[in-house]
């Protein structure tokens, strides 16, 4: 089945650097690659998504580039600020399954 | 909307013991699944449903049950509560295939 790997498990940067978040994914035939934030106590809610027939996707600071033929996709925070720190964790589908990542904690010191 | 409800919040269970988490959605999401997070393992899928009368195995499925009689409706059955079973437990939904809605977690604690 599928099996998805996240890097680093920790990222610690400060205010206004950028931040990149790293997952590969083991079935080729996955085709949607959700991104999610969880903040401590609360529940994961969706940030950005990309599809398998698009190479990158970006919203307002954050962006996600997929490299289908080495199955791996990254997430890029630019200009963080201290509510960016969270839980990050990455997601490949196929169809109907959904398998995520171990997840990154990210901590935006001021 | 509400969107995704779990109940309960918070349960303690005595190792043996049976119990129901109970998901509730009123999106008219088709697809709904349970994962369970431990600290260090991410969200890992117990099982997941397409549909109203479909569900099928995730990755660690073994100790639970699920059942999807209505589209609204997706309950976790504990069978008999050990304490590896011990974890935060999130319902979550999405509309085809998409980005979930995820319920606020049940926190279960078996002793």
């Amino acid at each position: 089945g599928e099996n998805v790997e996240q890097h680093p498990s920790t990222l610690s940067v400060q205010e206004g650097d950028s931040a990149v978040i790293k997952c590969t994914y083991s079935d080729s035939a996955s085709n949607y690659f959700p991104w999610y934030k969880q903040e401590l106590g609360k529940r994961p809610q969706l940030i950005i998504d990309i599809r398998s027939n698009v190479g990158e996707k970006k919203d307002q600071r954050i962006a996600v580039t997929l490299n289908k033929t080495a199955k791996h996709f990254s997430l890029h925070i630019t200009e963080t600020q201290p509510e960016d720190s969270a839980v990050y964790f990455c997601a490949a589908s196929l169809g109907f399954k959904t398998i995520f990542g171990a997840g990154t904690r990210l901590f935006v010191k001021a | 909307n509400a969107g995704v409800t779990q109940t309960p919040k918070f349960q303690v269970l005595k190792t043996g013991q049976s119990m129901t988490l109970q998901c509730a959605q009123d999106m008219n999401h088709e697809y709904m699944s349970w994962y369970r997070q431990d600290p260090g393992m991410g969200l890992r899928l117990i099982h997941y449903s397409v549909g109203a009368g479909i569900t099928d195995q995730g990755e660690v499925p073994n100790g639970y049950n699920v059942s999807r009689s209505t589209t609204e409706d997706f309950p976790l059955r504990l069978l008999s509560a050990a304490p590896s079973q011990t974890s935060v437990y999130f319902c979550a939904s999405s509309y085809s295939a998409g980005g979930y809605t995820f319920g606020s977690g049940t926190r279960l604690t078996v002793v």
